[in-house]
């Protein structure tokens, strides 16, 4: 079975440009994450998704970032404009159900930003 | 103060010795403890869940867990070069949504 998969895996680009990250989830996993990871630094949560609907995402700076989940399956995070403290990794995970505290969260290989 | 507090490391030890591998946290409602396994430009893979206290054994493996002084260790036997990666520690509450990491501690296995 695959895994999540993310696309790309590395990206470069200038401050102020736009940027955005897929996650394609674990077939029939309906809560997908999207988490930020620094260097040095375990994940934080930006956003959850229980199919189409974004349940929390309360960590996600609205200003300049904006995600979507269109159908309830493959995911979209928008970065606009980048700044130079958004590099970083990008992870994305998916879980059958919903409870962080029992149900596995499956983590894709991340998408790796650098800003210049 | 951090929920979670893990020592960054590296550890480095030689093959085939035991690691010990720790993790502090600071909220009494934590009830699920989980340790990740995150291997260079990779996403990190479950390796061990624990529910409330007690120890749990997976082959080389043994998550520990002590409430009454909120820490949580990871013991691996027998460490293989294998094994050098980043692990990861995490929390969770009751009927929670969330998933708390601690920092991560490298790992280096020494041939």
């Amino acid at each position: 079975e695959a895994g999540v998969v993310q696309s790309p895996r590395y990206k470069i680009i200038e401050k102020k440009q736009p940027v955005a990250f897929w996650c394609n989830p674990i077939s029939g996993h309906n809560t997908l994450y999207w988490y930020l990871q620094n260097l040095g630094q375990g994940p934080e949560l930006l956003i959850r998704y229980e199919n189409e609907e974004a349940v929390d995402d309360s960590q996600l700076p609205k200003d300049r970032f904006s995600a979507e989940r269109l159908k309830g399956v493959d995911s979209t995070l928008k970065i606009q404009p980048a700044e130079l403290g958004d590099s970083a990794v990008y992870l994305c995970a998916s879980s059958y159900g919903r409870q962080a505290s029992t149900d596995t969260q499956y983590f894709g290989p991340g998408t790796r930003l650098t800003v210049l | 103060q951090k929920e979670v507090e893990q020592d960054p490391g590296p550890l480095s030890v030689p093959e085939g010795a035991i690691v010990s591998l720790n993790c502090t946290y600071s909220n009494s409602a934590f009830q699920y403890f989980m340790w990740y396994r995150q291997y260079s430009r990779k996403g990190p893979e479950l390796l061990m869940y624990t529910y409330s206290s007690g120890n749990k054994e997976d082959g080389r493996f043994t998550a520990q867990v002590d409430k009454s002084s909120k820490y949580i260790s990871l013991f691996i036997r027998d460490s293989q070069p294998s094994d050098s990666a980043t692990y990861l520690c995490a929390v969770s509450g009751d009927s929670s949504y969330k998933l708390i990491f601690g920092s991560g501690t490298r790992l280096l296995v020494r041939p």
